[in-house]
């Protein structure tokens, strides 16, 4: 597509659900990044896929937390047992190897 | 491990005055730098990617330079306008690290007044 596609655009959730946040990079695009941003806050990185490399999860906040990026294409994000600090914006981003990036619009998560 | 710092934290000033924003980095080692742009609420823009062989990037209004020795970069706003009232993120993407992460400065949040 044009550009980086996120969905749900808001999420809200119980505490303890588990919820999942995709993202679906530019074609061809070989890195994909996420990265949340709580209220007021910097940007936090959460994990790094690119190409066929192992990702770089060292971001992850707890095993909670797992990504995965199908077909090298679409990324889930997964949170169990969602708690109220997990509130946040995620953002997803993508690039050609060692170019800019592409951030999409982000996914408002509330957990209540 | 890279670390960026933006200065300053936040700026406010009177429409039309021409800013400077800065970016500094701890390790040169780098492919690039890229300085987006945060609206309240929204994900972010980018306004632009400096490769570390190039020394500067103009856009309309924007210029950013790149001294990768001195770990330093600015983003120049000339004739600055209400609509350019935003958040303001430097980032680097690292050669030190084995996938090229991309690492954020915090900020510089950016108030132009009519």
């Amino acid at each position: 597509g044009a550009g980086v596609s996120q969905s749900p655009s808001n999420k809200v959730t119980e505490k303890g659900k588990d919820v999942e946040l995709r993202c679906d990079p530019i074609s061809g695009h070989t890195a994909l990044y996420w990265y949340r941003q709580s209220l007021g806050q910097g940007l936090e990185f959460l994990i790094y896929f690119q190409g066929n490399s192992a990702p770089d999860k060292s971001g992850l906040p707890s095993d909670r937390f797992s990504a995965e990026r199908t077909g090298g294409s679409v990324s889930t994000l997964t949170i169990q047992r969602t708690q109220q600090e997990d509130s946040a914006v995620y953002l997803c981003a993508s690039s050609l190897q060692y170019y800019g990036y592409t951030f999409g619009s982000g996914t408002r998560l509330t957990v209540v | 491990k890279q670390e960026v710092t933006q200065i300053p934290a936040a700026l406010s000033v009177p429409e039309g005055e021409n800013l400077v924003l800065n970016c500094s980095f701890t390790d040169s080692a780098i492919y690039n730098l890229q300085w987006f742009r945060q609206d309240p609420g929204k994900g972010l823009t980018s306004l632009l990617l400096i490769q570390s062989s190039q020394r500067e990037q103009t856009s309309g209004r924007l210029n950013a330079s790149l001294d990768k020795s001195s770990g330093r970069s600015t983003l120049y706003i000339a004739a600055s306008q209400p609509g350019d009232s935003a958040t303001y993120l430097c980032a680097v993407r690292d050669r030190g690290s084995t996938l090229g992460r991309l690492y954020f400065g915090r900020g510089t949040q950016l108030t132009v007044w009519p």
